[in-house]
């Protein structure tokens, strides 16, 4: 049972080199989300997708692209990196049905430094 | 303002004791209470689920849900030195996919 696997778990980048990193769900849940999480903020939602074909913008979007591959694989990028978005990213997936809902499961996190 | 408020601690107590951990909120359309627990360096996992008011048990915690006082709380009975963790809660409206996640408060259980 492998949950929501993330890669990479670590990654370095210069200020302006892209990179993409990757999400997939083994539940068959329909939605699947990308957190950024920073020492007093807490976890802030960047984009999300509620089903497969589908993607919005959460709290704080800019800078960030995504890309619902398939029912499974949610892939965040970020195009030009900043040293802002130094952070640890957390892919999540849910199933949400009318009137119920059944929380989230998360990845082990990607931590992301921009130098 | 912030939508959700959470004590950032850290909390430190003995072995054994009881723990509780608060959140309150603003918006009172919020009907889907959670609590997360955080290990260093990991990812949250799910730790209690409430739906609307009231009290839910689970071994050793229980999640309890004010929703007139809008405030959310979660006890661990005799605390052990792997609860040391940080725990979130968050929150919903119905139907919707975007929880509002309190920042943490960090728990340190001392054997």
């Amino acid at each position: 049972n492998a949950g929501v696997t993330q890669t990479p778990k670590f990654q370095v980048l210069k200020t302006g080199q892209s990179m993409t990193l990757q999400c997939a769900q083994d539940m068959n849940h329909n939605s699947m989300y990308w957190y950024r999480q920073d020492p007093g903020m807490g976890l802030r939602l960047i984009y999300y997708s509620a089903s497969e074909g589908t993607t919005d913008k959460g709290e704080v979007p800019n800078g960030y692209n995504v890309s619902r591959l398939n029912k499974r694989e949610f892939s965040l990028r970020l195009e030009s990196a900043a040293p802002s978005q130094t952070s640890v990213y957390f892919c999540a997936s849910s199933e949400v049905r009318t009137g119920k809902d059944y929380g989230y499961t998360f990845g082990s996190g990607t931590r992301l430094t921009v130098v | 303002q912030k939508e959700v408020e959470q004590d950032p601690g850290p909390l430190s107590v003995p072995e054994g004791a009881i723990v509780s951990l608060n959140c309150t909120y603003s918006n009172s359309a919020f009907q889907y209470f959670m609590w997360y627990r955080q290990y260093s360096r990991k990812g949250p996992e799910l730790l209690m689920y409430t739906y609307s008011s009231g009290n839910k048990e689970d071994g050793r915690f229980t999640a309890q849900v004010d929703k007139s006082s809008k405030y959310i709380s979660l006890f661990i009975r005799d605390s052990q030195p792997s609860d040391s963790a940080t725990y979130l809660c968050a929150m919903t409206t119905s139907g919707t996919y975007k929880y509002i996640f309190g920042t943490g408060t960090r728990l340190k259980v001392l054997a």
